[in-house]
């Protein structure tokens, strides 16, 4: 069965330090992985995904993730945090490209400090 | 542009009533999702549609229905409700050239008293 570990429930960063947001993955197969946000009150927006290739991909707001296959690790990291990167992440994981049938890790709720 | 939407946003109703959610996808987008958040909790796929038939299925209740229209929106029927079916319901959509990405709407809230 798959899974998604994240293994951080929240986490605190001052605005302008580093992020970097843990996802761990338990999938049978070649594992196609998605990192979302949801802000207050608003819907899930995709940042970004991976299915194959180049494992450092690029995503939206500045946000880019690593897919480790040894590690079973697709990390998420930002250089720079924003006040407004204020958020819950969603590391998840999907059996195709297509994107249905997604099994989300818990979440992590990131607060930025001025 | 436009953007999934779902109807009603909040939605209170008492335990062993029946509730409808609504979705209405991007135009020209075939494919729906519902999936069902709760308190505190990760989203859970419950059902998708593929040019109105059922594609997939996950952790739908039996108490739960859908469907989808021949206009490509999409309802959820939940009935007998209880205390535990209050939740965020997020309602997706995709439709080529964006395969591999769903638009989510932003969700009804369900209270079930």
């Amino acid at each position: 069965a798959q899974s998604v570990t994240q293994p951080d429930i929240h986490i605190t960063v001052s605005e302008g330090a580093s992020l970097e947001l843990r996802c761990n993955y338990s999938y049978g197969a070649t594992p196609y992985l998605f990192w979302y946000v949801q802000s207050p009150g608003q819907g899930l927006q995709l940042l970004l995904k991976y299915f194959s290739g180049d494992t450092l991909v690029q995503g939206i707001k500045g946000f880019e993730a690593e897919f480790k296959r040894s590690q079973s690790s697709f990390n998420l990291r930002k250089p720079s945090v924003h006040w407004s990167d204020a958020a819950e992440y969603f590391c998840a994981v999907g059996p195709n490209n297509a994107g249905n049938m997604l099994t989300f890790g818990g979440g992590t709720r990131l607060m930025v400090k001025p | 542009a436009a953007g999934v939407i779902q109807s009603p946003r909040h939605l209170i109703k008492e335990k062993r009533e029946t509730a409808t959610l609504k979705c209405y996808p991007i135009p020209r987008h075939d494919t729906v999702y519902w999936y069902q958040q709760g308190p505190g909790q990760d989203p859970q796929f419950l059902i998708s549609f593929y040019e109105k038939m059922q594609s997939d299925k996950g952790s739908i209740p039996d108490r739960f229905s859908a469907q989808q229209f021949s206009d490509y929106h999409s309802e959820l029927n939940m009935s007998s409700l209880e205390l535990g079916d209050s939740a965020l319901y997020f309602c997706a959509s995709k439709g080529l050239p964006d395969a591999g990405e769903l638009f989510f709407g932003e969700g009804s809230r369900l209270t079930v008293l």
